[in-house]
């Protein structure tokens, strides 16, 4: 009930294109939906959030989608750049309670 | 300028001594959070505080202990009970309810 799924663990994208990382969850009282960046050593850093209120939300290059009756939600990166080249981590909780995390994506985009 | 102060990033020991890792933090944030990471893996929590004086366990606190003393300040103790302890320990904390968690650049361990 509190796991979130996250898929694919590893994606590797040219320069230029369209990052797609999904994730899915069970617990239908989640109302809050993070994605998080990790580059090699240092700590994630919020990316964008969403809450189950709107069906997406954009900035920048950086767009979730998020389908409330199939539980999923989806981080897309358009014109992806090798300094996106990360570990993404999707995130789930309700309201004032812990973060479930994914167990991660490393994306690797190509120059 | 506010943040998340992790210390030391690089941390060694041998096996059988206890390590505690600092934590602090002036956004004035209620709760914390420790994590620990793995190579290629996921984070896995260790112990949280919501506020002063009082925490809880997460998924894999066997081996570790906290203390909340001070709204300011959360470190962890890694403790020779802890029979892996080698791994990238992340500090995070939340503000409000609507808020996501801010966290630290870590701190590397390794027990030889």
């Amino acid at each position: 009930q509190q796991q979130v799924k996250q898929s694919p663990q590893s994606l590797i994208v040219q320069k230029g294109g369209i990052s797609i990382i999904n994730c899915a969850y069970e617990n239908t009282a989640f109302d809050y939906f993070p994605w998080y960046q990790q580059f090699p050593g240092k700590g994630p850093a919020l990316l964008i959030a969403i809450r189950p209120d709107v069906s997406e939300k954009k900035e920048g290059r950086f767009t979730i989608s998020f389908n409330k009756s199939a539980k999923q939600f989806s981080l897309h990166i358009m014109d992806s750049q090798p300094g996106d080249s990360a570990t993404y981590f999707c995130a789930a909780s309700m309201r004032g309670s812990r973060l479930t995390f994914g167990e991660g994506t490393q994306l690797t985009v190509n120059p | 300028d506010g943040g998340i102060t992790q210390s030391p990033k690089y941390l060694f020991r041998k096996e059988g001594q206890n390590v505690t890792l600092s934590c602090e933090q002036n956004l004035n944030h209620d709760a914390m959070y420790w994590y620990r990471q793995d190579p290629g893996q996921g984070l896995r929590l260790i112990y949280y505080s919501q506020i002063v004086n009082d925490f809880q366990k997460g998924d894999i606190a066997e081996g570790y202990s906290v203390s909340r003393e001070k709204k300011e300040s959360f470190p962890l103790t890694v403790t020779s009970a802890q029979k892996n302890p080698t791994a990238f320990y992340l500090c995070a904390t939340k503000g409000g309810s609507w808020d996501g968690y801010t966290f630290g650049s870590g701190t590397r361990l390794t027990v030889v």
